[in-house]
């Protein structure tokens, strides 16, 4: 199965308070977890990547918590900001060589309330 | 945008007639991925190229096709537009495949066709 399920669609957080978003696969073939973040009017950047082997990475104030046995890995934005209000996908990478692609969640939209 | 451009930014068009999309970089990456982006869909790969001339369909390749003459230059068009096919279109680029890759993307297409 080379889906990535992710939740919830949408996320209203208070300014201060944790962002959880989550997402689970099913294929254990996936070998690389990025997150990215989008603004309205501009493409997806890269946030925050995981490797299965890793249970969690944190850079700043964003946490990714990998959890290879239940096939399920979540994004935690600590101490939300208004600034944070964006789209944010999971991905997961599959393949070899040339024929190496990214495997994309259908997005969250989170709106940090001021 | 880590020198990348998309041209045109905007573009409304009639059904049936041929459109092309460019994307250019100016990173000497090798791999290149064409994405549409729609509500609910997420980002979807239309088709991607590994090197000059060498390029491979997507999920979503049906009515679309692709060139890259230059390692800077890749080419979208749609042959015959569709309003199925209005949507926004990003182009990225990465710099090798393998586990860790970064797909570094565009400002996007916005096209709309009537």
């Amino acid at each position: 199965q080379q889906q990535v399920k992710q939740s919830p669609q949408s996320l209203i957080v208070q300014k201060g308070g944790i962002s959880i978003i989550n997402c689970a696969y099913e294929n254990t073939a996936f070998d690389y977890f990025p997150w990215y973040q989008q603004f309205p009017g501009k493409g997806p950047a890269l946030l925050i990547a995981i490797r299965p082997d890793v249970s969690e990475k944190k850079e700043g104030r964003f946490t990714i918590s990998f959890n290879k046995s239940a096939k399920q890995f979540s994004l935690h934005i600590m101490d939300s900001q208004p600034g944070d209000s964006a789209t944010y996908f999971c991905a997961a990478s599959i393949g070899a060589g040339n024929n190496r692609k990214l495997i994309w969640g259908l997005g969250t939209s989170l709106a940090v309330n001021p | 945008d880590a020198g990348i451009t998309q041209s045109p930014r905007h573009k409304v068009t009639e059904t049936g007639t041929p459109v092309t999309l460019r994307c250019h970089q100016t990173e000497n990456h090798r791999y290149m991925y064409w994405y549409r982006q729609d509500p609910g869909h997420g980002l979807r790969l239309i088709h991607y190229s590994y090197g000059v001339k060498d390029t491979d369909k997507g999920e979503v390749s049906d009515g679309y096709s692709v060139s890259r003459s230059k390692t800077e230059d890749f080419l979208l068009t749609l042959e015959s537009a569709t309003s199925s096919q209005t949507s926004v279109y990003f182009c990225a680029i990465s710099e090798r495949g393998g586990a860790g890759e970064t797909q570094y993307f565009g400002p996007g297409t916005r096209l709309l066709v009537l």
